[in-house]
């Protein structure tokens, strides 16, 4: 199947800072990438749908001020957690759709860890 | 609306028996489904999905699943279990109008040698 690789894989901050998480499609390219939240134990919550050139779409209840969301471009979305604090502590999924020969299918990447102190 | 239901927390099994992992569905159009597996501190892998035409979807790793509309079933089948099976597996399924997937809760498999 399709690469997507996240990065990085695990990062520890302090309470204030901000993080970026990148997303990139290796052998494809995708218009539309996603971003999930994944508590221990838990599915996948969506956070958002990230679509190349134009303004990410936000799930209700996620701050999109605190989530910020680019995707420049064909190969590249990127989740900044601004302001980070000890609740946005999780496990942070993105994945991208792979639209050719019509699979539509969602791949994933490996996941980032963020724990904030 | 579109949900999944996975029913069981939790599988296990023995090494060479098979493995069933169970998942319902709910969706307003056309279902589009799939099955992923997740193991510890990873992504999610895709293993198959269900568009259209044959019943019987076969995936990576020897999985298949079998797509039951008047049942609005979807369940992950193995003939024949391997430890390396055991991981955490989600259902996920979507209409046609909408590129975004909802999730089970996730079913953990243990199999056991």
């Amino acid at each position: 199947g399709a690469v997507v690789s996240q990065h990085p894989s695990r990062v520890i901050c302090k309470s204030g800072t901000s993080v970026k998480i990148e997303c990139r499609s290796l052998d494809f390219q995708a218009t539309t990438m996603f971003w999930y939240r994944q508590f221990p134990k838990k599915s996948l919550m969506l956070m958002a749908t990230s679509n190349e050139g134009s303004k990410a779409t936000y799930e209700q209840g996620v701050e999109k001020d605190k989530f910020l969301i680019n995707h420049a471009s064909l190969t590249l979305s990127t989740l900044t957690v601004t302001s980070a604090h000890p609740e946005d502590s999780s496990f942070y999924i993105c994945s991208a759709l792979d639209r050719g020969l019509a699979k539509n299918i969602q791949y994933f990447g490996a996941g980032t860890r963020l724990s904030v102190l | 609306a579109q949900s999944v239901a996975q029913p069981e927390d939790q599988v296990n099994v023995a090494e060479g028996n098979p493995l069933t992992v169970k998942c319902t569905y709910s969706v307003s159009g056309n279902p589009y489904l799939f099955w992923y597996v997740q193991y510890p501190n990873r992504g999610l892998q895709f293993l198959l999905k269900y568009i259209t035409g044959d019943n019987l979807v076969k995936g990576s790793y020897g999985f298949e699943a079998e797509f039951n509309k008047s049942q609005t079933s979807f369940h992950l089948k193995k003939p024949s279990a391997l430890v390396s099976d055991s991981a955490l597996y989600f259902c996920a399924v979507r209409d046609g109008n909408d590129y975004k997937l909802s999730f089970g809760a996730g079913t953990t498999v243990t199999v056991r040698a």
